[in-house]
């Protein structure tokens, strides 16, 4: 079975500030893939950055980057000069037979 | 191009009744998914699709919960004798590959918001 477990149910940074958002994971699969997934009030999950598990190299994207840790199984997601647009929830999520989610973490972005 | 589309954006219903909610995918994905997401939860996996059949439904929490996608485009989830805890936000996902491939990214629709009364 497949498990995804986000530790921190709320975080909060200051503006322009750089926040980590924890994820764990476990899968008995070899090939897989991470994601991380933002939440805003309108309810539509976007995805944020993506991850094959294969491949040593963190994944980045603009201001959003990963530490992908496979041996200890651990998918963080740092933002770097937060934005007020970043406020959201957000889902870490593991792809193996199907996509499976976090309990998410509530990110506070103070002006 | 157009995203996810789903409708309605909500629906209240009375304890008993059918309820159908809609989902337009991506043109040209062929994988659909749906998942269930209750308050204060991740998403749960309901049932995928690839083309028209359902290639996993292990997520339908019981009989009362069908989906279908007759021509491989537009699916419709089917909840009978809805219950008080069917209450969530049902979000419909696509993907232009099956699960595990290169092309196998997700996604999501709106979501539609189901109250039972």
């Amino acid at each position: 079975a497949q498990t995804v477990t986000q530790s921190q149910p709320e975080m909060s940074v200051q503006e322009a500030e750089t926040v980590t958002l924890s994820c764990t994971y476990d899968t008995s699969e070899s090939d897989y893939y991470l994601f991380w997934y933002k939440q805003p009030p309108s309810r539509q999950m976007i995805l944020v950055i993506r991850q094959e598990a294969y491949k040593q190299q963190n994944a980045t994207e603009n201001r959003f980057s990963v530490n992908f840790q496979k041996a200890a199984k651990s998918f963080s997601l740092k933002i770097s000069d937060s934005q007020l647009g970043d406020a959201a929830m957000y889902f870490c999520a593991c792809l193996a037979q199907k996509l499976v989610f976090g309990q998410g973490t509530r990110l506070t972005i103070n002006p | 191009g157009a995203g996810v589309s789903q409708t309605p954006s909500n629906k209240v219903t009375e304890k008993g009744k059918y309820v159908e909610l809609r989902c337009d995918p991506i043109s040209g994905h062929t994988a659909l998914y749906w998942y269930r997401q209750s308050l204060g939860q991740g998403p749960e996996f309901l049932i995928y699709f690839q083309g028209t059949g359902a290639a996993d439904d292990s997520g339908l929490p019981n009989d009362r919960f069908f989906a279908v996608r007759p021509e491989g485009s537009v699916s419709t989830l089917k909840i009978q004798r809805t219950e008080r805890g069917d209450s969530a936000v049902y979000l419909c996902a696509s993907s232009l590959g099956s699960p595990r491939q290169g092309t196998d990214t997700q996604y999501f629709g709106p979501g539609t918001r189901l109250t039972v009364l």
